[in-house]
């Protein structure tokens, strides 16, 4: 069946710094391809999206990139803020299917 | 336009009780789908409705059941609560297949 892996946390970084958090999937057809980011005591927010290879999402300063040949989603921000932390779940959807699959979570401090 | 709706936001329950959940999905939005989140095993898909019938089910036992309703929105009951139900239960609505606007949850407590 369809998987995500993320990479596991917990990530502390100062601000200002370069954030990665990979994610890499496994599912069969072209699923679209998801970053959620989860506030303390919130649900989940659609941070970017990328339906086909090669697309990139963005949004906030976050970037992803569809890289079907590696099967991965990185997610990337090249300065990161206090109001950053975070958790952060990669999730796919498959076109055929009414449900997403999540990835574990990594959860971001970023400190002054 | 108003989100996905969750109420209540906070339940504590007794074990062996039974429970429902409600959410209203953002207007047009005819799929709903529902997920556990424990720190535990993370995020878990419960079910999918579409148009009042259920397109998908997780891995879960038949104490978790769901509807939907003519309006989309939509119910999930717990029968017969164990503790291991505690959870963060999160409603998503979606208007293709692919992209889920998420409720901020309900916080189910059982003791």
């Amino acid at each position: 069946g369809d998987s995500v892996t993320q990479m596991e946390g917990p990530v502390t970084l100062s601000e200002e710094a370069f954030l990665t958090i990979n994610c890499t999937y496994t599912a069969t057809g072209y699923p679209s391809l998801f970053w959620y980011v989860q506030y303390p005591g919130e649900g989940l927010q659609l941070l970017l999206k990328a339906t086909k290879a090669d697309d990139k999402g963005s949004n906030k300063g976050f970037e992803a990139t569809y890289r079907k040949e590696t099967t991965s989603f990185h997610l990337e921000k090249g300065s990161v803020q206090v109001s950053d932390s975070a958790v952060y779940f990669c999730a796919l959807a498959a076109s055929n299917a009414g449900k997403s699959t999540f990835g574990d979570g990594t959860t971001l401090t970023v400190k002054p | 336009k108003a989100g996905v709706t969750q109420t209540p936001r906070y339940l504590i329950k007794t074990r062996g009780q039974q429970v429902t959940l409600s959410c209203s999905p953002i207007s047009g939005h005819r799929s709903v789908s529902w997920y556990q989140q424990t720190p535990g095993q993370g995020l878990q898909f419960l079910f999918e409705y579409f148009s009042e019938t259920q397109r998908n089910k997780g891995n879960f036992p038949g104490r978790f059941s769901g509807r939907q309703f003519s309006n989309s929105r939509s119910e999930m009951n717990v029968s017969t609560l164990e503790l291991g139900d505690s959870a963060l239960y999160l409603c998503a609505s979606s208007l293709d297949i692919r992209e889920a606007f998420f409720g901020q949850g309900t916080r189910l407590t059982v003791v």
